[in-house]
Order: C-alpha cells, then sequence, then structure tokens
C-alpha cells in the first residue's frame, strides 16, 4: 500500500523566511506533484516532477527518487503563500489515473 | 486556454435527498475527467475517472454514481444522500493519454448533509 506522509502538519512563518515542505512516501513512483490548495478549496498544481529539480518564481521543487523524498521550498514568504499544499504520487506501474494524496501542510505566513 | 468549471460551490441537502454536481470543460477535447473528495482531515480520494464518454470507473464503493454524457461534461450523482457523503468535491482533467500528467482542478463544491 502506498502512503505519502507530509511535515509538518502545520507551519506558521513570517513574512520573508525561507519555508521547506516535505513528502515521503513508500513505493515506486512515476510522479510527485505538489498542489496548493487556498482557502476558499480551490487546488492548482505548482509543480509534477519525477526526478531532480524544477523552479518557477519562488517555488523550488527537488525530489530523491532513491529516498523516496520531495521537498517544497518558498524563498521569501508571502502572507499570500498561506495556503495548504498537498504533495501527491502516482506509483510505478499502477494505475495510470489514480494519484495518492498527503494529507496537506497548512502553511500561514504572518506579515 | 483551457477552464474547467463546476457547481454549484455550495449545497446544503437533507438526507434521503438527490444529488447532482456538474464539471464542464472548455477549450481542450477528449480531457481525462475525475470527480475527488476531500473529507475533513483526510487526503484527496479518487471516487470515479473517466477516459471517454460513456466510459466511468469507480474507484471506491458508495453512495455515489457518475456519467459523462458529452465529453467535456462529467455529473457525480446520487440517488439518497448519506451524512456520510458530506465533504468537499472537486472535478478535475488531465490530457488523455497522459497517464502522468498535470492535473487540472475545478472550484470544487462543498456539500453538507442534515
Amino acid at each position: 500500500k502506498n502512503e505519502v506522509e507530509q511535515s509538518p502538519q502545520n507551519l506558521t512563518a513570517q513574512e520573508g523566511e525561507f519555508i521547506t515542505i516535505n513528502c515521503s512516501y513508500s513505493v515506486g513512483i512515476s510522479a510527485l506533484h505538489w498542489l496548493q490548495q487556498h482557502p476558499g478549496g480551490g487546488i492548482v498544481s505548482l509543480f509534477m516532477l519525477s526526478s531532480g529539480k524544477k523552479k518557477h518564481g519562488r517555488l523550488i521543487a527537488t525530489i530523491n527518487i532513491q529516498e523516496k523524498h520531495s521537498s517544497l521550498h518558498i524563498t521569501a514568504s508571502h502572507p499570500r503563500d498561506s495556503a495548504v499544499y498537498i504533495c501527491a504520487v502516482r506509483a510505478s506501474g499502477g494505475s495510470n489515473y489514480k494519484l495518492t494524496f498527503g494529507k496537506g501542510t497548512l502553511l500561514t505566513v504572518n506579515p | 486556454s483551457q477552464t474547467i468549471h463546476q457547481w454549484p460551490a455550495t449545497l446544503v441537502q437533507p438526507v434521503g435527498s438527490p444529488l447532482s454536481l456538474e464539471c464542464t470543460v472548455e477549450g481542450t477535447s477528449n480531457p481525462n475527467l475525475y470527480w475527488y473528495r476531500q473529507a475533513a482531515g483526510r487526503g484527496l480520494q479518487l471516487l470515479f475517472y473517466s477516459v471517454g464518454i460513456g466510459q466511468i470507473s469507480s474507484e471506491v464503493p458508495q453512495n455515489l454514481s457518475a456519467s459523462r454524457p458529452q465529453d467535456r461534461q462529467f455529473i457525480l450523482s446520487s440517488k439518497k444522500l448519506l451524512l456520510s457523503d458530506s465533504g468537499f468535491y472537486l472535478c478535475a482533467w488531465s490530457r488523455l493519454g497522459a497517464g502522468t500528467g498535470e492535473l487540472f482542478f475545478g472550484e470544487g463544491s462543498r456539500l453538507t448533509v442534515l
């Protein structure tokens, strides 16, 4: 059974701080997604990666396939970054359509 | 550009009443379509996915059903709601054949069953 664990569950930071959210999973994967869910509930896809590192603006996602671990970093955090960040993985050899989701990390950035 | 819409955004329904949530995608054709549920304190759970008109796969046994009457329309239904059906429902799409492809989500529908 594929488990996806995120840490921390909750994170409070001051504006400008560097943020790291971690995701660990238990099986081989073909892709890992980082998603952002705002208080209203809508979800936006931030990254999809299967190796290495991706960067978009102040957001950086890394993945270590051997260690089954991914991190999402936010540089120079801002109150508008406050949201729930969700990690999701697609298992290798499994259904192409099924993702396993973590429970999310609630990030609050105070001004 | 592609967009996805779902409605209604909020719904309060009594136990035993029917349900219909609708989702439409614009700007693409032959999308894979998905219904997810997010219960409080839990991760997103895939309920149904569809790779084409009339083709529905169910991931978990439940009180809900899904239909895809048109290429870009996906409907989540129930004949009689249960209290346990309460939650946040999200429709999503990805490109056909892209099993590892990016997911695009609708705005979500919050259902409260009383």
